[in-house]
Formats: structure tokens, sequence, C-alpha cells
């Protein structure tokens, strides 16, 4: 079945490095993709999305890549501040807005 | 607050008892999502409703859970009976379009 996973399920980066968190779907049918950010006890909260007719999006602090050849998204945060520890998920909509979610990276930034 | 509300925050139940959540998706959403979100891992997708019309159940949706939604706005989800395997994070969600928005879950322990 369809499936989103992740490379790395714990990242450690210094308090204003950059992070970058990626993750590998299965389902090349899939057109929208979207990151979570999930803190301890709560749900997961909207970061960014992208559709697949795009390779990059940028917002605030956070950028997007997509790679459709080889089925990778990542997701860059630059400037890594503490209150950006938290689950990190990659998630995708595979039609019927039904969105499936990957295990998820925890990140840790350390001051 | 107009974001997704769910309630209890918390439930401690008794193997065999039965159990119901609530959620209040924001208002003028037409969708709502139900997920279960076990420690370590994604949320994973139990049912999904247009209005009042339940649309889609996943397989992880045994016949001891039903999940309503009566009116097109608030949705209730009863697990009956329940069992230790039970225990988890119940995450509800919300979007007028291809986005969902979640609320901060309801974590049920069963003892």
């Amino acid at each position: 079945g369809e499936s989103v996973g992740l490379h790395l399920p714990t990242l450690s980066v210094q308090e204003g490095d950059n992070s970058i968190i990626n993750c590998a779907y299965s389902n090349s049918a899939s057109d929208y993709f979207i990151w979570y950010k999930q803190e301890s006890g709560k749900g997961p909260q909207f970061i960014i999305d992208i559709r697949s007719n795009m390779d990059k999006r940028q917002g605030q602090r956070v950028t997007v890549l997509l790679n459709k050849t080889v089925k990778h998204l990542s997701l860059q945060i630059a400037a890594t501040q503490p209150g950006d520890s938290a689950v990190y998920f990659c998630a995708e909509d595979i039609g019927g807005f039904k969105t499936i979610f990957g295990a998820g990276t925890r990140l840790f930034v350390k001051a | 607050d107009t974001g997704v509300s769910q309630d209890p925050r918390h439930k401690i139940t008794k193997r065999g008892q039965n159990v119901t959540f609530r959620c209040d998706p924001i208002s003028e959403h037409n969708r709502l999502y139900w997920y279960r979100q076990t420690l370590g891992q994604g949320p994973e997708f139990l049912t999904y409703f247009q209005n009042e019309a339940q649309l889609e159940k996943s397989r992880l949706l045994s016949d001891r859970f039903s999940a309503e939604r009566p009116k097109g706005s608030f949705s209730t989800l009863e697990i009956q009976r329940t069992e230790q395997g039970d225990s988890a994070m119940y995450l509800c969600a919300s979007s007028s379009g291809i986005l969902a928005f979640f609320g901060q879950g309801t974590r049920l322990t069963v003892v």
C-alpha cells in the first residue's frame, strides 16, 4: 500500500545551524505534500506544503524541496531555534482528501 | 479560539468500558477526519466525513469503533469494549479543501 517514510528518526542540531529533514514517499500519483510539526502533547501543526508541479517552495525560515524523480521530499529549517524542537512529519494526499503520514523525525536543538 | 477542539484531552478507562470522544471542527469546514496516533508513530487515518456523510473507513476501524457526524458539524468517536491496544492519541482534523487542520487530540489510556 501507499506509505510515506523518513530516513532519519532523530536529528540533533546546534542552535543557529540549518536543519534538513528528509522523507521518501512511495505513491507516485500523489500530487500534494505537507510538512507538519508536532510538539509534545499537541496535535500536528501545518508548516508548509507543496504541489507536485513545483520543485521548491519557501516560507518563513522553512523551505520544502520536492524531487519527483526519486520520490523524495525534504524540509529545510534555516537558523534553527530551540522552539523548533519537535517531531516533524511529512504527509501526502493520496486522493480523496485523505492525508497519509510517515513515522516522523524528532528534531533536537542544542543551545 | 477558532481551531479544531477536542474533548476530553485525556481519558483513562478500564478495559471493557465504552468511551466517547467529541470533536468540534473549524466552522464551515465540511470535511472532518479522525486519526489515531501511537507513541513514536505518525497519525493513522481512521475515517472521514464530508458534511454528515461518512465516506471512508480504514480497516483499522474495527467493529468496536463507530463515528458519527449527525448534523455535519461536530463529530463523536465511540469505542466499545475498550482493549489495552486502543491506548493512543485520537486526533481530529477538519478541512475545507485539501489541507487538514488538527486538534490537540484526546489521549486514551486503557488500564
